[in-house]
């Protein structure tokens, strides 16, 4: 059975940096095919993809954050951690961890963590 | 970058069928997945691949894909279907690889 749950902190200040983990377990991001991706929700509003890792370490980045985001997996934790610099308080949301799923024309998320609401304020 | 669009709700009675749409150019040649979203919680993937259910999900939630819109349809309505909606495709093409629409509510009255 496969789960995934988001941790870091939950209050951050403008400027500073964002670092939060995702910890799985029910697969293996050492298995061919696997990835976990990033998503993000501010209250109210609708979701944005912001990064995706993939078993053999390629990395996607939603094209906006890219120059703000770096993905990262430790494969022997069982872990995923997301990155995000320069937080602004635009920035506030409940970020998801999730598991990516994938057919011929493309990926997608079956399984989802339980989010962690990040505020952005001094 | 490409872009999905979606009604900002849908109201529909008990018992009677809701159509969820997700317009985008030329979807019909990307794989749509659909999620649904209750307040409070993650989102939940309720149609893959244009109209494949995961395991558990009722055959009540249906997909459909043609030329500039796909659709959701959720037969047999029932109260606990309440729930916001996201459509998704993956465009590698543009750079953006994960496209989500922006989301309908589904009110059941």
């Amino acid at each position: 059975q496969i789960t995934l749950k988001e941790s870091g902190p939950t209050l951050v200040k403008p400027t500073q940096t964002l670092t939060l983990t995702c910890t799985f377990s029910g697969f293996s991001l050492s298995t061919n095919a696997v990835g976990v991706g990033w998503i993000r929700q501010p209250p109210g509003k609708a979701l944005e993809w912001l990064a995706l890792i993939y078993w053999d370490d390629d990395k996607r980045y939603s094209p906006s954050l890219k120059s703000r985001l770096t993905i990262t997996k430790d494969t022997s934790k069982n872990q995923v951690v997301l990155t995000m610099i320069n937080m602004d308080p635009v920035d506030t949301a409940t970020y998801y961890c999730a598991h990516r799923g994938v057919v011929a024309r493309g990926s997608f998320f079956d399984y989802w963590g339980q989010g962690t609401l990040v505020t952005v304020s001094s | 970058s490409y872009v999905l669009t979606q009604a900002p709700s849908v109201s529909v009675a008990p018992g009677q069928t809701a159509r969820i749409t997700c317009g985008g150019d030329n979807i019909r040649s990307k794989s749509v997945f659909w999620y649904q979203q209750k307040p409070g919680q993650a989102p939940v993937l309720v149609v893959y691949d244009e109209s494949d259910r995961p395991s558990g999900m009722p055959d009540r939630f249906s997909g459909s894909n043609s030329g500039n819109t796909a659709t959701l349809t959720i037969s047999r309505v029932e109260v606990g279907d309440e729930a916001d909606y996201y459509c998704q495709v993956w465009d590698s093409s543009s750079g953006h690889f994960v496209v989500f629409g922006g989301g309908t509510k589904l009110t059941v009255l």
